[in-house]
């Protein structure tokens, strides 16, 4: 079956960086997307990544490895506003989403 | 960039009443829509998926007769929860991609609709 796995909730300092993962199986891989879920709203697009390496995009980056089909999202410098829901998804050999089930994540000052 | 707009962002209706909601692109046009439901604490559930002059196809356990899906033009998509029961009570969200995106083109999301059904 097709699965996402993303952790369910982390917490981290504001200022400081955090990372989180995600590990996908899918029917066929036809890329990764990310995006961001603030509370009673809708998700907002960060990024896609398709092929292998690293994706910078101002405080936020993203990795892919298709090989051990893994991602992960990286922010930095964070602030109170990145207070919010993560959530990762797989596009499959049909170009269906796939959702991981959203990483909460709590900023402390 | 591309802008969806869900109208109502909120109801509140009655049990056994039915409610619709719109899903409008507004500077681009999709041929395919998406409606997702989310519960509390959960992540997004796909419903069905809406193409333009077509029938809507419906996920596993999605009932077709109690959610109705229009889409009558390339920019416009509805959603009508038929007979509505406490249990359907969620945050409903549309989603499309222009019709001139790839298959892996981002998803333009509307703002949802929090329906409440007492």
């Amino acid at each position: 079956g097709q699965n996402i796995d993303q952790p369910t909730e982390m917490t981290a300092t504001e200022g400081a960086i955090v990372q989180i993962n995600c590990t996908y199986q899918t029917s066929g891989f036809n890329g990764l997307f990310w995006y961001q879920q603030h509370a009673g709203e809708a998700p907002t697009f960060l990024s896609y990544n398709v092929l292998d390496g690293l994706e910078e995009k101002g405080r936020f980056s993203s990795f892919l490895s298709r090989s051990k089909g893994y991602s992960y999202l990286l922010l930095k410098e964070l602030q109170m506003k990145d207070s919010a829901s993560y959530l990762c998804a797989a596009v499959d050999s049909n170009y269906q989403l796939i959702w991981g089930a959203g990483t909460k994540l709590i900023i402390k000052p | 960039g591309a802008v969806v707009s869900q109208h109502p962002s909120w109801v509140i209706c009655k049990s056994g009443t039915s409610v619709k909601i719109e899903c409008r692109s507004l500077d681009f046009q999709a041929t395919t829509m998406f409606w997702y439901r989310q519960f509390p604490k959960q992540s997004l559930m796909l419903m069905a998926t809406s193409n333009e002059g077509s029938k809507a196809t419906y996920e596993q356990g999605v009932e077709k007769d109690k959610f109705l899906i229009n889409h009558a033009s390339l920019t416009l998509s509805t959603l009508t929860v038929t007979s509505a029961h406490p249990e359907d009570s969620s945050f409903y969200i549309c989603s499309a991609r222009d019709v001139e995106g790839a298959d892996n083109s981002p998803l333009h999301f509307g703002n949802g609709t929090r329906l409440t059904v007492t």
